[in-house]
């Protein structure tokens, strides 16, 4: 079975540029998460989904960041326009329920020069 | 907000040697899960627990959920090098549905 996908791996950009992250959730699982790993941090939940709609976007940083799900099958998570502090490893989780085990995808390496 | 207070942050032992890590909330908890990092990887679901006082174990593994529901401890028994990573509690907290929020982790380094 097919994990949580997410793209890219790696992402190097220049810091005023439009960052782009995506995220195919586990067919079935109605939630999905946006999470933000870092040294000083640690891991922190941005924004999460349920059946496609946001429910507690609390943990986004400010208005560079934005997060859709258009469907069941994809979700984004944008900055625009991004600073070095961005720099980060971003995750996405799915599950079958709040409470469920989350699924982690291989993540996403941010560095913002 | 709600503080997810986990210790120690570092930990090494020597191969054979055993490991704990806690996990401790001043509010009660609906659920607590465990996850495992890998250096490099990402965080992997290891268990869940929801009563009072419950004790699961997973071969070497052995979770424990406290009796007020307001703290829990992973023990390693007899770590092996493949046990390194990062172990994460994540707790779901009543008043925002069962919202996980994610301790900081403990990092074990194990010696051969």
């Amino acid at each position: 079975d097919a994990g949580v996908i997410q793209s890219p791996r790696h992402e190097v950009t220049e810091m005023g540029q439009e960052v782009t992250l995506r995220c195919k959730p586990i067919s079935g699982h109605d939630y999905l998460f946006w999470y933000r790993q870092t040294m000083m941090r640690g891991l922190e939940l941005l924004i999460y989904f349920n059946n496609n709609v946001p429910i507690d976007d609390s943990g986004m940083p400010e208005d560079r960041f934005s997060a859709k799900m258009p469907n069941a099958s994809f979700s984004t998570l944008k900055i625009q326009p991004s600073e070095p502090r961005d720099s980060a490893v971003y995750f996405c989780a799915s599950s079958l329920g709040l409470v469920q085990p989350q699924h982690f995808g291989d993540g996403t390496r941010l560095s913002i020069l | 907000g709600q503080q997810v207070m986990q210790i120690p942050q570092y930990q090494h032992v020597q191969e054979g040697e055993d490991f704990t890590t806690y996990c401790n909330s001043s509010t009660t908890l609906s659920n607590i899960q465990w996850y495992k990092q890998r250096p490099g990887g990402h965080p992997v679901f290891l268990i869940q627990l929801v009563k009072s006082g419950e004790v699961k174990k997973q071969k070497r593994l052995t979770f424990q959920f406290g009796e007020a529901k307001k703290n829990s401890s992973l023990h390693i028994t007899a770590t092996q090098t493949t046990d390194v990573g990062t172990y994460f509690c994540a707790q779901g907290v009543y008043n925002q549905g069962g919202k996980l929020i994610f301790g900081q982790g403990t990092e074990l380094s194990v010696k051969p």
